[in-house]
């Protein structure tokens, strides 16, 4: 099966605790992506990374971090300086930077 | 900075209506067009897209769209809706030769079609 898996589907973690979000892909994609969905607000990017070992801040990277340490993965780290962490948050890649991103089955945080 | 503007945010409709969903943006040079939908507990999925040819663009389930570069607008149709047609609905835009093409996204339209 070729695609984008991201897990946990929900997460629930402690204020002030670091977490990191899972996600895989096996389409071969170079660039990967990740995005933050709030209600009324559409999607958010956060962070995407065209090549292995480079990434670039997106519109929203304050208080998240990620790695890009082999083509298929492109974890996500929301640390304790994101202010408003509990959010839905989805994992994407595309062939190459400006072609069709697919998108994974999300990651719901909630911070309690 | 680009931006995409989704006119509606919350639309409702009978089964068999037709559907016309707005979407601009600002950005003046070369785009790429992308509607996605998000179904009930689904993940993402690109319903159809534009990126040159004919403007008027066919995707999956009956949808269309017609890019207007004069209007900056792509609009979402379909002639006549299904229950199952409920879903949120995304627009987005990428400028390939800007930004290292990043995909900006309206702020989704949400539909509801009664049976």
């Amino acid at each position: 099966d070729g695609g984008i898996t991201q897990s946990p589907k929900y997460l629930f973690r402690k204020e002030g605790q670091n977490v990191t979000l899972s996600c895989e892909q096996n389409l071969n994609h170079d660039a990967m992506y990740w995005y933050r969905q709030d209600p009324g607000q559409g999607l958010r990017l956060i962070y995407y990374s065209q090549i292995v070992n480079d990434f670039q801040k997106g519109d929203i990277a304050e208080g998240y971090s990620v790695s890009r340490e082999k083509k298929e993965s492109f974890p996500l780290t929301v640390t304790s300086a994101q202010k408003n962490p509990t959010a839905f948050y989805l994992c994407a890649s595309s062939a190459l930077a400006t072609d069709t991103q697919y998108f994974g089955p999300g990651t719901r945080l909630t911070v309690l | 900075a680009q931006s995409v503007s989704q006119h509606n945010h919350h639309v409702i409709l009978s089964e068999a209506a037709s559907l016309e969903l707005g979407c601009n943006y600002s950005y003046g040079g070369t785009v790429n067009l992308f509607w996605y939908v998000q179904y009930p507990g689904q993940h993402l999925q690109l319903l159809l897209k534009y990126f040159s040819g004919d403007p008027l663009v066919k995707g999956i389930k009956g949808f269309e769209a017609e890019f207007i570069k004069s209007k900056f607008s792509f609009n979402l149709r379909k002639p006549s809706v299904q229950w199952s047609d409920t879903a949120e609905y995304f627009c987005a835009v990428n400028a390939p030769y800007n930004q290292g093409g990043k995909l900006i996204f309206g702020q989704g339209t949400e539909l509801s079609v009664k049976p």
